[in-house]
């Protein structure tokens, strides 16, 4: 079955800076890769998607990139502020069980 | 807009009792998973399906855990006996049958057991 890996698990950036998620998998038919975001003690929420027929999306300071070949995929998050502090999620799900597999979470602290 | 219910928010139960959690997904969705999630890790699948039918419980606790979907809509998710360990959120999701689409969370049932 399929395998997430995500990395790092705790990722500490300067209010302004970039922030950089990265995300691997194992299973070649997975063909969509959602991003999720949690708050605490909130369910997660999608924040960005991509499938496997792109390589890169962006939406305003958010952005994903997929390396299809190297089954890896990252989240870019520019100009960070303070709500962007939470629990970022990756996922990916098969093109031919259904199956949605996550990562272990990063959390994500914004220093003012 | 269109959410997942779920219900209850929270559960106290004392182990070894009989716990049950229920979700209805998005109208039309065919997809429907139960995670598990512990403070700090991310969303464990239980269960998943398609329809009626259980396309994967290889990390259901079957011995204590079931879950059905009897008519392919609303799931029930039943822990008997409660453990410590089960102290958990119990998130419920759905998506369309399409694989490359989004997935809708419930708000979650926290269960607490003591």
């Amino acid at each position: 079955g399929e395998n997430v890996e995500q990395h790092p698990s705790t990722l500490s950036v300067q209010e302004g800076d970039s922030a950089v998620i990265k995300c691997t998998y194992s299973d070649s038919a997975s063909n969509y890769f959602p991003w999720y975001k949690q708050e605490l003690g909130k369910r997660p929420q999608l924040i960005i998607d991509i499938r496997s027929n792109v390589g890169e999306k962006k939406d305003q300071r958010i952005a994903v990139t997929l390396n299809k070949t190297a089954k890896h995929f990252s989240l870019h998050i520019t100009e960070t502020q303070p709500e962007d502090s939470a629990v970022y999620f990756c996922a990916a799900r098969s093109g031919s069980n259904y199956q949605l597999i996550w990562g272990a979470g990063t959390k994500l602290i914004i220093k003012p | 807009e269109a959410e997942v219910a779920q219900s209850p928010r929270y559960k106290i139960t004392e182990k070894s009792q009989a716990v049950a959690f229920w979700c209805d997904p998005i109208s039309g969705h065919a997809t429907l998973y139960w995670y598990r999630q512990i403070l700090g890790q991310g969303p464990e699948l239980l269960v998943q399906f398609q329809d009626e039918s259980v396309v994967d419980d290889s990390q259901l606790p079957k011995d204590r855990f079931s879950a059905e979907r009897l008519k392919g809509v609303d799931s029930t998710l039943k822990i008997q006996p409660a453990e410590l360990g089960d102290s958990a959120m119990y998130l419920c999701a759905s998506s369309p049958l399409e694989a490359n689409t989004e997935a809708f969370f419930g708000q979650g049932t926290r269960l607490t057991v003591v």
